[in-house]
């Protein structure tokens, strides 16, 4: 049981460029999320999906896009890189949605990405 | 806007030493509440909820005052293992089922020998 998997640990981007973030979970858990991590900043939602085929933007989703084709992944894409989004990003999961007491959020170990 | 304030920290605290962190919320609705641990450069993980008659699990003792809109968390005993950044957590009911939580900024904790 590997839990939340992201991949890549880490890249550097040009400006414009783009990438796929990926995030797998094997929990079976139907709730999914991307955050990133700014220094010094709380956490911010991107977007989330609450099942397969379901998703919908967070507090800050511009820039970003999302797709939930299977209940394991959960890919985060950029289009055209910028560098204000140069951050770390976290993708998690849970099983019945954080806000539950019982259901916690479970984090991969994050992408920093570095946009230049 | 939904807004969880901490004080940033760092508190610095030799071992043994007991210590505790505030966290305000701005929303009155927010129904549900953590703190969440996060190592350096290392995801975060639930450490505990916090439930309305207050809670402990062994160190660690938190609160929630719904009047004064704040929780805290308290630490007896401290281990160097405890030095991390703790997150404030408050998730607020939208009404349609709820999946966003609002994370503060974070305490950081330092634990000296």
């Amino acid at each position: 049981n590997a839990g939340v998997t992201q991949t890549p640990k880490f890249r550097i981007l040009k400006i414009g460029q783009s990438m796929t973030l990926q995030c797998a979970q094997d929990m079976n858990h139907n709730y999914m999320y991307w955050y990133r991590q700014d220094p010094g900043m709380g956490l911010k939602l991107i977007y989330y999906s609450v099942g397969a085929g379901i998703t919908d933007k967070g507090e800050v989703p511009n820039g970003y896009n999302v797709s939930r084709s299977t209940t394991e992944d959960f890919p985060l894409r950029l289009e055209l890189a910028a560098p204000s989004q140069t951050s770390v990003y976290f993708c998690a999961s849970s099983y019945r949605g954080g806000s539950s007491y019982n259901s916690p959020l479970h984090f991969g170990n994050g992408t920093r990405l570095t946009v230049t | 806007r939904k807004e969880v304030e901490q004080d940033p920290g760092p508190f610095n605290v030799p071992e043994g030493a007991t210590v505790a962190f505030n966290c305000t919320y701005s929303n009155s609705a927010s129904q549900s509440f953590f703190w969440y641990r996060q190592d350096c450069r290392k995801e975060p993980k639930l450490l505990m909820s916090v439930y309305s008659s207050g809670n402990e699990d062994g160190r660690f003792t938190a609160q929630l005052n719904r009047a004064s809109q704040y929780i805290s968390l308290l630490i007896r005993d401290s281990k160097l293992s405890d030095s991390a950044t703790y997150l404030c957590v408050v998730n607020e009911d939208s009404g349609a089922g709820s999946y966003q939580l609002t994370f503060g900024k974070g305490t950081k904790l330092s634990v000296i020998p």
